[in-house]
């Protein structure tokens, strides 16, 4: 069974320009995450789809970057415009809804360099 | 503010002795604890999780032990070996929700 799936798995960018990351999960696979890692500080999360919805976008850093799961399958998150503190490593992770609230532990992807200049 | 806390970026051990990687966590409301190992130029893999109802979760050469009233846990592997040298990633989960993870812990595990 394949894994969970990142593109590109390196970006560099300029500052002000627009990066779009793509994440594609498990397949089967409900519910959909965003982390990033910046500088070899901690996993930070920034959001949560369930199918299509947005079921916990409280980690995004600001209205620069948007997320978006068309149909519930693949994801893409746009950075626009890229500032220079964007860079990082992200992370894109899914989990299997169990039933009654329950999931499954997450599995993640290996993550997309970014390094905007 | 950071949740959960790796206070020890890096961690070296001889091979066949025991690696002891140590995590704390502010937030009483997390319910489940992970720890993950994630390789260079890899993504996180899932190595051992615990509920918050139980004080110890072995798995093989890996043991998670949570202590409640400390807000700690810690992750032994024992015989520690080579191929272990990773970066340890402990993470802390409040309804199996979004995972806080802590910064990470890089284990050195010398031949």
């Amino acid at each position: 069974e394949a894994g969970v799936t990142q593109f590109p798995s390196h970006s560099v960018i300029e500052k002000g320009q627009t990066v779009t990351l793509r994440c594609d999960p498990i397949s089967g696979h409900d519910n959909l995450y965003w982390y990033r890692r910046v500088m070899g500080k901690e996993i930070k999360f920034l959001l949560h789809f369930v199918k299509e919805s947005k079921q916990d976008e409280s980690g995004m850093p600001n209205n620069r970057f948007l997320a978006e799961r068309t149909g519930g399958t693949y994801s893409t998150l746009k950075v626009q415009p890229a500032e220079l503190e964007d860079s990082g490593v992200y992370f894109c992770a899914s989990s299997l809804s169990l039933g009654t609230g329950r999931k499954e532990t997450q599995y993640f992807g290996p993550g997309t360099r970014l390094l905007v200049l | 503010d950071q949740q959960v806390k790796q206070n020890s970026p890096s961690l070296s051990v001889q091979e066949g002795r025991i690696s002891i990687l140590n995590c704390d966590y502010t937030n009483s409301m997390f319910d489940y604890f992970l720890w993950y190992k994630k390789y260079p130029a890899e993504g996180p893999t899932f190595l051992i999780s615990i509920s918050s109802i139980k004080d110890k979760n072995e798995d093989g050469r890996f043991t998670v032990f949570l202590n409640k009233s400390a807000k700690h846990l810690s992750l032994h592997i024992v015989p520690s070996q080579p191929g272990d040298s990773a970066v340890y990633f402990c993470a802390a989960a409040y309804n199996f929700n979004k995972f806080y993870f802590g910064s990470g812990t890089k284990l050195n595990v010398k031949p």
